[in-house]
């Protein structure tokens, strides 16, 4: 099975600009996870979606938002860039099921943004 | 709240020496428990998972890892270290509460050096 891919690898953006991140599951894989990673925070949760649904959410603003398709491709979206927005960003997709029950997470490379 | 503490940030050990790398959490609730590797610019690579079964769970490359509960700890270990172990290392915990299973949270992170 093909892995996780995210899309593009790395980009530049200057503030305020917005910038849009693609993420394809593994095949099957009904959920999708994002999450950042800077040096000074960490791997830190932003949303999940399933299903086309948000069905949990980090404690991001406004500006980080998602969305799911009906393949379970996943996108998400930073508007008005700031400087503290360059970080790791990395997906990960699972199979999902129940909604309480972990599953096991498999990641995708990341893709990694640059704010100038 | 739930958290994921990792004590060490760098820890540096001879090839063919033992990896001890440690993590403590706290959870309200009976957590499932992670370690994922990272290399270099890639993403997280899953080394193994305690989900409330067998407390002693190994994983792959060799590393294996205890759940205690009476220390809230689950500490990675690998008998031998080899140079292509050095990486950062990541615990983390999910919960089996509603919308919660499909969000890690991680500690810092230990960063493995390997001298020969």
């Amino acid at each position: 099975k093909a892995g996780v891919t995210q899309t593009p690898r790395y980009l530049i953006k200057t503030r305020g600009q917005q910038v849009t991140l693609s993420c394809s599951p593994i095949s099957g894989h009904r959920s999708v996870s994002w999450y950042q990673q800077t040096p000074g925070q960490g791997l830190q949760f932003l949303f999940e979606y399933f299903s086309e649904t948000q069905r949990n959410k980090g404690n991001f603003p406004g500006r980080f938002s998602g969305r799911q398709f009906s393949n379970s491709r996943s996108e998400m979206n930073v508007s008005t860039l700031e400087l503290g927005d360059s970080a790791l960003y990395l997906c990960a997709s699972s199979p999902g099921g129940l909604a309480g029950v972990p599953n096991e997470q498999f990641f995708g490379p990341g893709t990694r943004l640059t704010v100038l | 709240a739930q958290s994921v503490t990792q004590l060490g940030s760098h820890v540096s050990v001879s090839e063919g020496a033992l990896v001890l790398l440690r993590c403590n959490y706290s959870s309200s609730v009976p957590p499932y428990l992670f370690w994922y590797v990272q290399y270099p610019n890639q993403g997280l690579q899953l080394l193994l998972k305690y989900t409330s079964a067998a407390t002693l769970v190994k994983g792959i490359n060799g590393f294996e890892a205890e759940f205690k509960k009476s220390e809230t700890s689950f500490h990675l270990t690998k008998p031998s270290a080899h140079m292509s172990d050095a990486a950062e290392y990541f615990c983390a915990v999910s919960l089996m509460i509603y919308n919660q299973g499909g969000k890690l949270i991680f500690g810092q992170g230990t960063e493995l050096s390997v001298k020969p």
